[in-house]
């Protein structure tokens, strides 16, 4: 268990729609990460927050959005779902946001899009 | 072409064989190196991080690099059937900015027969 959580562990909506994913970072973590991994891309990194901030950007399309709240925890909000989309979503997390620092996965979310 | 390659397999190694996993990376930017593990549709576990040339150990794990050639690899000696994962090489780099970015490899998915 790396302390990371992540809700709901799975998500089946239809094209079109809208959807929010959550996730906590082990404690004490300034840092989270969100990925998505899908079977032709692989595990591809989409943004990072630090302490409530945008830190860096991947390549996070313009549908999806993300954020990061004062208790440290963050939401991925997918909208204009396509089929495309159908994935896994991991969340990460580490100490800090200056420098380089290791990072914990969460189990993920698997979300279907129909 | 990818920034980290790695060969996808799979590979199959009867019990107790000795494990040879390979990653190469085009970004002299990268500074730290990462092997994760991947359970079937379960979230990426931390194996091992270095971040300089040379050989680290951990139990049956090691892990080495070699930056003059762009070359990862982790060794496992004595596999055992609960070794059998995707294990994936990662790449960390610091951005402008501040924030880090996390690469991955596509995976090796590994198999390790009684």
């Amino acid at each position: 268990d790396s302390g990371v959580t992540q809700t709901p562990k799975h998500l089946i909506t239809a094209t079109g729609q809208r959807v929010t994913l959550r996730c906590s970072p082990r404690s004490g973590d300034l840092s989270v990460y969100w990925y998505q991994q899908s079977l032709d891309q692989g595990l591809q990194f989409l943004i990072q927050y630090y302490n409530g901030e945008e830190r860096a950007k991947g390549n996070i399309l313009e549908r999806f959005s993300a954020q990061q709240f004062p208790d440290l925890h963050s939401e991925l909000n997918l909208s204009s779902l396509e089929l495309g989309d159908s994935a896994l979503y991991f969340c990460a997390s580490s100490g800090g946001g200056q420098g380089l620092d290791t990072q914990y996965f969460g189990p993920g979310t698997r979300l279907t899009v129909l | 072409q990818k920034e980290v390659e790695q060969d996808p397999g799979p590979l199959s190694v009867p019990e107790g064989a000795i494990v040879s996993l390979n990653c190469t990376y085009s970004n002299s930017a990268f500074q730290y190196f990462m092997w994760y593990r991947q359970y079937s549709r379960k979230g990426p576990e931390l194996l091992m991080y270095t971040y300089s040339s040379g050989n680290k150990e951990d139990g049956r794990f090691t892990a080495q690099v070699d930056k003059s050639s762009k070359y990862i690899s982790l060794f496992i000696r004595d596999s055992q059937p609960s070794d059998s994962a995707t294990y994936l090489c990662a790449s960390l780099r610091e951005l402008t900015g501040g924030g880090n970015k996390l690469t991955f490899g596509t995976g090796t998915q590994l198999k390790v027969e009684l």
